[in-house]
């Protein structure tokens, strides 16, 4: 059974910095490419980053370009967002999905999600 | 901002069918990118319902069925019922942007 554990949200002041994890098991990690996805309070889903399975591709949203940086341990089963000068519009859940295949495909599993909340 | 267009909402009686639009354009679905549909129910994390503009993963019922043409896609729920309220988001990948882009979501009500 595929599962996702996020963790590392929490309250940060503008400007902070805050690291994400998720924890995989369940499939073979290194072989899926892994994103994040968050969700603004009330709001809908917007795409954040994206890293292939080995790694060796990353891709950013506009919207974090510069101050996000997406990373995976594959010998640990974890993927990581770094998330430095943090500001107010970047709260929301955050969560890590699986994707269909090793650098691209629809998000086939997803996390519960974890809370940034950023404080003005 | 989001550049796939979906109605804010949606109603139907039980055992109605209601369809849910995703208007993109020829930068993403236009551009021959597949369409995804998502399920996200009160309180939870989002669900894959539709991949690969019609595909159904295992464990979903058949009342769900997606399309595509052109620079849209639809989502077609029949047979509705009371568990499908829920919010449905579709997703795609847009060239310009260089990235993944989600509809803007629709509520489904159930009357």
């Amino acid at each position: 059974e595929v599962q996702l554990l996020e963790s590392g949200g929490g309250l940060v002041q503008s400007g902070g910095s805050l690291r994400l994890s998720c924890a995989a098991s369940g499939f073979t990690f290194s072989s899926y490419a892994m994103s994040w996805v968050r969700q603004a309070p009330g709001k809908g889903l917007e795409w954040v980053s994206i890293i292939s399975g080995s790694g060796g591709s990353t891709y950013y949203a506009d919207s974090v370009k510069g101050r996000f940086t997406i990373s995976r341990d594959n010998s640990k089963n974890t993927l990581y967002l770094q998330m430095n000068r943090l500001r107010a519009e970047d709260t929301a859940v955050y969560y890590c999905a699986k994707h269909f295949y090793d650098d691209s495909g629809h998000f086939e599993y997803w996390g519960k999600g974890t809370l940034v909340t950023v404080s003005s | 901002q989001s550049v796939l267009t979906q109605p804010p909402s949606v109603s139907g009686a039980p055992g109605q069918r209601v369809t849910i639009s995703c208007t993109g354009s020829s930068s993403n679905i236009g551009a021959g990118y597949d369409v995804h549909w998502y399920q996200q129910l009160p309180g939870t994390a989002p669900k894959v319902l539709i991949y690969g503009n019609s595909n159904r993963p295992s464990g979903v019922p058949d009342r769900f069925s997606g399309s595509k043409s052109g620079t849209s896609a639809s989502l077609a729920i029949t047979g509705l019922q009371a568990e499908d309220e829920a919010d449905y988001y579709c997703q795609s990948y847009d060239s310009s942007l260089s990235g993944y882009v989600f509809g803007t979501g629709t509520k489904v009500t159930v009357l």
